[in-house]
């Protein structure tokens, strides 16, 4: 089965600076789809970000990107020029190729972020 | 236009209760998938559904719960003798089909059990 690993409880960050959160999966599959969501406290899930196995170049949007490593089963989510209203709680998620799996999303256990001013 | 909606926001029922929770999907939206998230942890897969049937109901803990989507649009997440163990937030989300990767989340329905 399919397991997703956040290491990292809380994290915290300054105004304006970089922030890193870590994820690392566990899959024997090859073709795969990684997300990164954010839940503020209004409970409602918002994608940040997404990724396909299949591709080689890390994925990014506006201030945040991701660092892929296929081989390490590691997907880490870059935040830069952090904003008071990036604070929330933020998922890593993977979901698998096409069969009766393709429709589930298995959940890491979150990173609470804070952001200071 | 409009996102997944969810009623009620809040439910509070007694032990032994059957209680429904509702779920409108985005228009057009032929997916639809139901997740139990319990207090601090990351949301937990329970079915999903591409149009009317049940494509994977793996996910179910067991047979007290039940979801329909008759008319493969609105489907209600059904829950018989409820248990102080089912208090949780039950997200839905949407997707527009098997052909994109992209689940749109609704603000959850919080159920307590007392």
């Amino acid at each position: 089965a399919q397991t997703v690993t956040q290491s990292q409880p809380e994290m915290s960050v300054q105004e304006a600076e970089t922030v890193t959160l870590s994820c690392t999966y566990d899959t024997s599959e090859s073709d795969y789809y990684l997300f990164w969501y954010k839940q503020p406290p209004s409970r409602q899930m918002i994608l940040v970000i997404r990724q396909e196995a299949y591709k080689q170049q890390n994925a990014t949007e506006n201030r945040f990107s991701v660092n892929f490593q296929k081989a390490a089963k590691s997907f880490s989510l870059k935040i830069s020029d952090s904003q008071l209203g990036d604070a929330a709680m933020y998922f890593c998620a993977y979901r698998g190729p096409g069969g009766t799996s393709y429709g589930k999303l298995t959940f890491g256990q979150g990173t609470i972020l804070t952001v200071h001013p | 236009g409009a996102g997944v909606s969810q009623t009620p926001s809040n439910k509070v029922t007694e032990k032994g209760k059957y209680v429904e929770l509702r779920c409108d999907p985005i228009s057009g939206h032929t997916a639809l998938y139901w997740y139990r998230q319990s207090l601090g942890q990351g949301p937990e897969f329970l079915i999903y559904f591409q149009g009317t049937g049940a494509a994977d109901d793996s996910g179910l803990p067991n047979d007290r719960f039940f979801a329909v989507r008759p008319e493969g649009s609105v489907s209600t997440l059904k829950i018989q003798r409820t248990e102080r163990g089912d208090s949780a937030v039950y997200l839905c989300a949407s997707s527009p089909g098997l052909a994109t990767d992209t689940q749109y989340f609704g603000p959850g329905t919080r159920l307590t059990v007392l």
